[in-house]
């Protein structure tokens, strides 16, 4: 039962344009959503993170946006960049559960110069 | 620097082999997990540690095996009962036990069953 996914394997974009990743989870009692950025052959780095008591956070070229009502989440990245060229995998957790991350399975993105 | 560390980066081991990957962290944090990430295929929880001498299993903890006797490190150990050990294998390690705070993750450790 896969209660975080990311529909889209892969996103092609322009430099200089918005990059939208998307990612949908099933289960109500999530509460705080993170999206990490992972390059090959590395370990994920943190991005940025959202409550569910908020329905957006920003942060520099970054922003999550979040409908609870659809269980829905996605990342903006103005503009886009060359080096933002990496996979993007959200998360979810249950705030005082064990501190437990679901992942997604991951966005490539590629942005083209 | 305080960070996580896991050694070695690539390892190659003949099936039936058991083998341990290393993790230490010095960023003074109470929980610990490893994670095993498949092509085309998120992150996946192998065993979690909230606290030093306690551990829980995650998703897919067969074939696995953890110790916490430090706070600074969760070692990870691949039996020779684990189906298909070949894989990216991730450990990570949070300020807070009981809180969504986010992860932070080392390079991560290559294995290979030959």
């Amino acid at each position: 039962d896969q209660q975080v996914k990311q529909n889209s394997p892969s996103l092609s974009v322009q430099e200089g344009r918005i990059s939208i990743l998307n990612c949908d989870y099933t289960n109500s009692m999530f509460d705080y959503f993170l999206w990490y950025k992972k390059y090959p052959a590395e370990g994920p780095t943190f991005l940025i993170s959202i409550s569910s008591i908020k329905d957006k956070n920003e942060d520099g070229r970054f922003t999550v946006f979040l409908n609870k009502s659809a269980k829905h989440l996605s990342l903006h990245i103005v503009p886009s960049q060359p080096g933002d060229s990496a996979v993007y995998f959200c998360a979810a957790s249950i705030s005082g559960n064990t501190g437990k991350l679901i992942f997604g399975q991951g966005t490539t993105l590629q942005v083209k110069p | 620097d305080g960070g996580i560390t896991q050694s070695p980066k690539y390892l190659f081991r003949k099936e039936g082999q058991n083998v341990t990957l290393s993790c230490e962290q010095n960023l003074n944090h109470d929980a610990m997990y490893w994670y095993r990430q498949d092509p085309g295929q998120g992150l996946r929880l192998i065993y979690y540690s909230q606290i030093v001498n306690d551990f829980q299993k995650g998703d897919i903890a067969e074939g696995y095996s953890v110790s916490r006797e430090k706070k600074e490190s969760f070692p990870l150990t691949v039996t020779s009962a684990q189906k298909n050990p070949t894989a990216f294998y991730l450990c990570a390690s949070s300020i807070s036990q009981g809180r969504s705070y986010e992860q932070f993750f080392g390079p991560g450790t290559r294995l290979t069953v030959l």
